[in-house]
């Protein structure tokens, strides 16, 4: 079975720095793009970064400069480094494995249960 | 690419036909997925390439469309289908989900 875990989440003031991690297991971690999504609890989607199995790297504009998605084929572990944190960042962070992919991908077939992201003084 | 998503919520009887619309800013063929959101749930994957069922799907989802306009059916609604549906373009980056459609109980 294709599991994935989060970890990482926490309160966090202001202009503070964090790192999520997404361990995978039960899947070859290296042969599918990797992805992080953000729920406001109550509201609505927001992805906001993919990385491809080359390294290749997308995000969202509200986060460019400040989050950077990276992965570790060796140990089956996406990350996700957040700094100069705002309020704005507060959701909850999911990571998603892309399903099938030829020149797009088929959708987030697995998903982690996410962890909390708190950003508040 | 923006996704506006038609009902922002409804409210259905159990074996009612439930249709969601899922309308692109611009042409993104067929690459679009729905997904199924329960409280405090991840999202679940329903539909990829806007009409294929994802293994394990009942079939009383259904998806169609491509281009710009895309349906999400459920042909007879069931209790444990109560929940918040969402669509997602894969065509270009950046990836975009609709708003969301909340399906309540009448």
């Amino acid at each position: 079975e294709v599991q994935l875990w989060e970890s990482g989440g926490a309160l966090v003031q202001p202009g503070e720095s964090l790192r999520l991690s997404c361990a995978a297991s039960g899947l070859t971690f290296s042969n599918y793009p990797m992805n992080w999504v953000r729920q406001v609890p109550g509201k609505g989607l927001e992805w906001v970064s993919t990385i491809g199995t080359r390294g290749d790297t997308y995000y969202t504009d509200s986060v460019k400069g400040r989050l950077t998605i990276s992965r570790d084929d060796s140990k089956s572990t996406l990350y996700l480094q957040m700094n100069s944190l705002s309020a704005e960042d507060t959701a909850i962070y999911y990571c998603a494995k892309s399903g099938y992919c030829t020149t797009k991908c088929d959708g987030f077939d697995i998903w982690g249960q996410g962890t909390m992201v708190t950003v508040s003084s | 690419i923006q996704l506006t998503q038609s009902p922002s919520s409804l409210s259905a009887s159990v074996g009612d036909r439930v249709t969601i619309t899922c309308r692109a800013s611009q042409d993104i063929s067929s690459h679009l997925a729905w997904y199924q959101q329960k409280p405090g749930k991840a999202p679940k994957l329903l539909i990829y390439a806007a009409s294929t069922l994802r293994s394990g799907v009942p079939s009383r989802f259904s998806g169609s469309g491509s281009g710009t306009d895309f349906t999400l059916t459920i042909s007879s609604l069931q209790p444990e289908d109560f929940a918040t549906y969402f669509c997602q373009q894969l065509q270009s980056f950046p990836l975009t989900f609709g708003g969301g459609t909340k399906v309540q109980i009448k």
